[in-house]
């Protein structure tokens, strides 16, 4: 199975400053065939399901702020939230469906500073 | 908009079985594989099960494979997990998921039911 790994497991930033979030998979799940990524990023809200916010690594979901980006390739990746606002707070998890089973990093909790 | 609902958690003894069910709208069900993704308390996301759009190939993470069985009725818009011989670590929320793109039967999932808690314990 393919590993993700998250970095920082926690993290605090002050409303209005950037947040980035890191993820590391074991293998590379950049498919040679389509020059894609097969890597996704979730927020979870305390008491609610996920929400899919990026897919292949850089594309945002509809309706997803644009103060959200994906960025990376191969084994890397980030999720960056330009400017921080109070309703970010959440654990976010990235997902990579490029083999079965399809597998999550352990997440990272986004908290205000 | 999409709506999925999950049911049928609750309270069972190790070794018992439950039945799940997500019920869909909003959406044609039959054109899209669905998973079941399940999150033990304060733990992580980890995904269960999935189906193709005609039921014809099941997956499963190899922990449940030979006690859960994924089904679907496309009739009926609904998904169900039967969960047999069930464990003190199947203990957590199950989530029906709508699998936006798959490739090989492993997939990312666009849409999410709110859950539904499964307790195994004495």
């Amino acid at each position: 199975d393919i590993v993700m790994t998250q970095s920082p497991d926690s993290l605090a930033v002050s409303l209005g400053e950037r947040a980035t979030i890191n993820c590391k998979s074991s293998q590379s799940v950049l498919h040679s065939s389509n020059d894609k990524n097969y890597l996704t990023w979730y927020q979870q809200k305390p008491g609610q399901p996920p929400k899919l916010l990026i897919y292949w690594a850089s594309i945002r979901e509809s309706g997803v702020p644009d103060r959200f980006s994906g960025s990376g390739s191969g084994t890397d990746f980030t999720l960056t939230i330009s400017s921080l606002q109070a309703e970010d707070v959440a654990v976010y998890y990235c997902q990579q469906y490029y083999s079965a089973p399809g597998t999550f990093g352990q997440g990272t909790k986004l908290e205000i500073k | 908009e999409v709506h999925l609902v999950d049911s049928g958690g609750g309270l069972v003894q190790p070794g018992g079985s439950l039945r799940l069910s997500c019920a869909a709208s909003g959406f044609t069900f039959s054109s899209y594989w669905m998973s079941w993704v399940r999150q033990a308390p304060g733990k992580g996301l980890e995904w269960v099960a999935n189906i193709k759009q005609d039921g014809s190939e099941k997956n499963y993470v190899d922990s449940v494979k030979g006690r859960f069985t994924i089904s679907r009725d496309n009739a009926k818009n609904s998904l169900y997990l039967q969960m047999n011989s069930l464990r003190a670590e199947d203990t957590a929320v199950y989530y029906c998921a709508r699998d936006s793109y798959c490739s090989g039967g492993t997939c990312y999932f666009d849409s999410w039911g709110p859950g539904t808690l499964v307790t195994v314990s004495s």
